[in-house]
């Protein structure tokens, strides 16, 4: 069963619309980052943390933004969502640098 | 640049057969870790195994293995005993030590067990 947690599983919404997918984990975890998923499944980086108050984005541009405020707790935000942003976001946190990445189910997102 | 390449979209593999999944990666880093995670279809992401670039012998994990050729910076994944349950995309991916453990993937190899 998942220590990490991805809220919605599935969202369909309009452009235009603001969303934010929420992740939490319950593992006590500093490091957390979201990972972009093309359709073709490449993984692309997006945001990372290494604790709070500390966001840094990843080797992809996104146009969404992050916050970490509590340790448990990283979500992602999209002010004005586009066809383009259609994907799925994955979430993960590891303990330490060589420590492997846990990994929540994912938000698969539609933008119509 | 740290780069991960997975040069085999699909493979396909008999039921109590063995099969092996290719990767080869890229870093300037001495210290860095490579990792096999399996995903399988709409389900989570779940590591199989990894390895510290500093050990020489190469992982394994139950009916899990890998090849770690430093010089050549490749590092295979060998499945034994192929069991259904292992249909599922495969990731190879590289995290160096010293650019904060972020986790570089490659593209994917996706893999169908066969009955």
């Amino acid at each position: 069963e998942a220590d990490i947690y991805q809220t919605p599983r599935y969202l369909v919404i309009g452009t235009g619309k603001k969303i934010t997918l929420e992740c939490s984990q319950t593992m006590g975890h500093d490091k957390m980052y979201w990972y972009q998923q093309d359709p073709g499944m490449e993984l692309h980086l997006i945001h990372y943390s290494y604790g709070v108050n500390s966001t840094e984005k990843g080797d992809l541009s996104s146009e969404s933004t992050v916050s970490r405020i509590r340790t448990e707790h990283f979500p992602l935000t999209l002010e004005s969502a586009r066809p383009s942003h259609t994907s799925q976001y994955l979430c993960a946190s590891s303990v330490q640098d060589n420590s492997p990445l846990h990994f929540g189910n994912g938000t698969r997102l539609t933008v119509t | 640049a740290q780069t991960v390449t997975q040069s085999q979209p699909e493979m396909s593999v008999q039921e109590a057969e063995t099969v092996t999944l290719s990767c080869t990666y890229d870093t300037s880093e001495s210290n860095y870790y490579l990792f096999w995670y399996k995903q399988p279809p709409s389900r989570q992401m779940i590591l199989v195994i990894r390895q510290e670039a500093y050990k020489q012998q190469n992982a394994t994990e139950n009916r899990f293995s890998v090849n770690f050729q430093k010089a050549a910076k490749s590092f295979s994944l060998k499945i034994s005993d192929s069991q259904l349950g292992d249909t599922a995309m495969y990731f190879c991916a590289s995290r160096n030590r010293n650019q904060g453990g972020k986790l570089i993937f490659g593209q994917g190899t996706e893999l169908s067990v066969k009955p």
